[in-house]
């Protein structure tokens, strides 16, 4: 069975910088072929990709927020972290980390999301 | 970046008859490999998103087969051959075929 889990702060201020936790199990991340992505969703809108980290190490990022982002994977513990600086009232969203497979290039599971507000 | 976009609303739909959204991508879909990196997901009220389809047409496990997908190069369509009460929810289109990876606006589908 796979599961994801995304854990962190719900509330952040303005400045600071968020870091999230993707505990996962039923796969591993240095499977040939698996990824593991950020989403993020706004209370009310659309999704928003944010960044894939592959099993092989390579990293992507949205270029609108390149700047902001930076993720990292422990193999050994089956985590992801996800870490956004500078966050700011309108980065306040649910945050998914969900399993990622290249050769269909499909995102399959999902972990049930966190909310993340930032104020003051 | 790839636009995707989705009508917002469908029209409110009676159980059991069908349902059809709509995505459009602002180019062309198709991957230098050949394959269309399009899918679909659905998003109940209060629930993480779900992956319904992938490649335009392929059901992800546990998917009933009342949902279908077609499409091609820049125009998809999601189908419900008979809509069930369960339905009701947020439907969007992503595209992998390029990074970044992008969504439609979504598409919330009613019961009349």
């Amino acid at each position: 069975q796979i599961t994801l889990k995304e854990s962190g702060p719900t509330l952040v201020k303005p400045t600071q910088t968020l870091t999230l936790t993707c505990t996962f199990s039923g796969f591993s991340l240095s499977t040939s072929g698996v990824g593991v992505v950020w989403i993020r969703q706004p209370p009310g809108k659309a999704l928003e990709w944010l960044t894939l980290i592959y099993w092989d190490d390579d990293k992507k990022y949205s270029p609108s927020l390149k700047s902001r982002l930076s993720i990292t994977k422990d193999t050994s513990k089956n985590q992801v972290v996800l870490t956004m600086t500078n966050m700011d009232p309108v980065d306040t969203a649910t945050y998914y980390c969900a399993r990622f497979i290249t050769i269909f290039c499909l995102v399959d599971y999902w972990g049930q999301g966190t909310l993340v507000t930032v104020s003051s | 970046d790839v636009v995707m976009t989705q009508p917002p609303l469908s029209s409110p739909v009676t159980l059991g008859q069908p349902a059809s959204i709509s995505c459009r991508s602002s180019q062309s879909l198709v991957h230098n490999d050949g394959n269309t990196y399009l899918s679909w997901l659905q998003q109940r009220p209060g629930q993480p998103p779900r992956l319904l389809i992938y490649k335009i047409s392929n059901r992800s496990s546990g998917v009933p087969d009342r949902f279908s997908g077609s499409g091609a190069g820049t125009d998809f369509t999601l189908k419900i051959s008979r809509v069930e009460a369960e339905d009701v929810g947020v439907y969007y289109c992503m595209q992998a075929t390029q990074f970044p990876l992008t969504f439609g606006g979504g598409t919330k589908v009613e019961i009349k």
